[in-house]
């Protein structure tokens, strides 16, 4: 079995200040990690992801993430947000068998960005 | 490139009817899931698809089938509606298994009333 905290529901920030959103796992195999953002009204789209070899993955509009084996978790970070960055966070865990996947993923993080 | 069309976008029903909703993947792409997005329970995963073949499904109940036909198009059906499958289905594809990136459509926001 596999599951995904994110710890914060909500996270409110001020522009041009940086922000970490968490995200931890659990999995008794090796998995996949990935974060996705949802803008209003719209589909999911790919951040990041980690796969295997450098813990620490860039990703689009300039957020980063660093995966810790030890502690099961990839928080997601940005040193400066912009207003174009409200939107809803969410980290899922993959896992692969038999040439599917199994996905699982967190109840989300909705970043709001005060100017 | 296109990207992973779901049609309607929108969609209002009154309880105890049917809906069908539709998914179109990314061209090339053969593995089309679906969820389920609800402000309490979050991403939900319905089925998956591949090769017009369910490969792995979620815990709901048998109300909620689906398929898939060999131009990889995918349909989700919902029979019997009741107020609490209100929610937006969301359709994500895939080139295949295995670590690869899945692509969201924008979703179909269902409403029961």
């Amino acid at each position: 079995a596999q599951s995904v905290t994110q710890l914060d529901s909500q996270v409110p920030v001020f522009e041009e200040a940086p922000v970490e959103l968490r995200c931890n796992y659990s999995s008794s195999v090796s998995v996949y990690l990935f974060w996705y953002v949802q803008y209003p009204n719209q589909g999911l789209q790919l951040l990041l992801k980690y796969l295997s070899g450098s813990t620490l993955v860039k990703g689009i509009n300039g957020f980063e993430a660093e995966f810790n084996k030890s502690q099961t978790s990839f928080h997601l970070r940005k040193p400066s947000v912009h207003i174009s960055d409200t939107a809803e966070y969410f980290c899922a865990v993959i896992r692969t068998s038999g040439g599917y996947q199994k996905v699982t993923f967190g109840i989300g993080t909705k970043l709001q960005v005060i100017p | 490139k296109a990207g992973v069309t779901q049609t309607p976008r929108y969609l209002i029903k009154t309880r105890g009817q049917q809906v069908t909703l539709s998914c179109s993947p990314i061209s090339g792409h053969r593995s089309v899931s679906w969820y389920q997005q609800t402000p309490g329970q979050g991403l939900q995963f319905l089925f998956e698809y591949f090769s017009e073949t369910q490969r792995n499904k979620g815990n709901f109940p048998g109300r909620f089938s689906g398929r898939q036909f060999s131009n990889s198009r995918s349909e989700m059906n919902v029979s019997t509606l009741e107020l609490g499958d209100s929610a937006l289905y969301l359709c994500a594809s895939r080139v295949t298994g295995g670590e690869t990136e899945a692509f969201f459509g924008q979703g179909t926001r269902l409403t029961v009333v």
